[in-house]
């Protein structure tokens, strides 16, 4: 089945500076990618459905010009996290998704702390 | 957004034992549904799937159970490990996504005691 590497597995960032996470598809294709954000002991919340060659589509209240999307390749998403301030200090996870296969395959997760 | 932001439940059982994880979905016409299970500080790992046209599937050690009248998916485990020990959810599919979106249920804590 498909592989997805997501990078890096935590990050500690200073207020104000960006950070930027990676989501690969190791085997596969993937023309959809989904970013969720997660919150102790809290389930996972879709923040954007990132689609290759087009522009993200991110659900409501997802600030877009602050969790930049980009899914330039079919292999790999990046999110961007812009002038990161401490309550965006969350748990970050990448799922792909195959329409040909309907199990949902999802990265290892970044742990991200602002100080 | 998705997902609920409340406080995960927790169900404590003791090795060997079975266990039953419940989860409630949002939508009637949702055709096919996920359970993960978390670890702490990883992502989730895909545990078994079901479609709307079934109300049982089983594998190996798990079984899921789908009671679409009212809306009720279960995650049976069978003699409980310690390993079994994490965060499991439930992940429905609502009809109008065709990218693959889903829509995650609370979660619940699964507390394995030796």
């Amino acid at each position: 089945g498909a592989v997805v590497s997501q990078h890096p597995s935590w990050v500690i960032c200073k207020s104000g500076t960006s950070v930027k996470i990676e989501c690969r598809s190791l085997d596969f294709q993937a023309t959809t990618m989904f970013w969720y954000r997660q919150f102790p002991k809290q389930s996972l919340m879709l923040m954007a459905t990132s689609n290759e060659g087009s522009k993200a589509t991110y659900e409501q209240g997802v600030e877009k010009d602050k969790f930049l999307i980009n899914h330039a390749s079919l292999t790999l998403s990046t999110l961007t996290v812009t002038s990161a301030h401490p309550e965006d200090s969350s748990f970050y996870i990448c799922r792909i998704y195959r329409s040909s296969n309907t199990e949902a395959f999802f990265g290892q997760g970044t742990r991200l702390t602002v100080v | 957004g998705e997902s609920v932001g409340l406080h995960l439940p927790t169900l404590s059982v003791q090795e060997g034992d079975n266990s039953i994880i419940n989860c409630a979905y949002s939508n009637s016409a949702s055709d096919y549904f996920i359970w993960y299970k978390q670890e702490s500080g990883k992502g989730p790992q895909f545990i078994i799937d079901i479609r709307s046209n079934m109300d049982k599937r089983q594998g190996q050690r798990v079984t899921v159970l789908l009671n679409k009248t009212v809306k009720h998916l279960s995650l049976q485990i069978a003699a409980t490990q310690p390993g079994d020990s994490a965060v499991y959810f439930c992940a429905e599919r609502p009809p109008s996504s065709n990218t693959g979106k889903l829509i995650f249920g609370q979660g619940t804590t699964l507390q394995v005691k030796p």
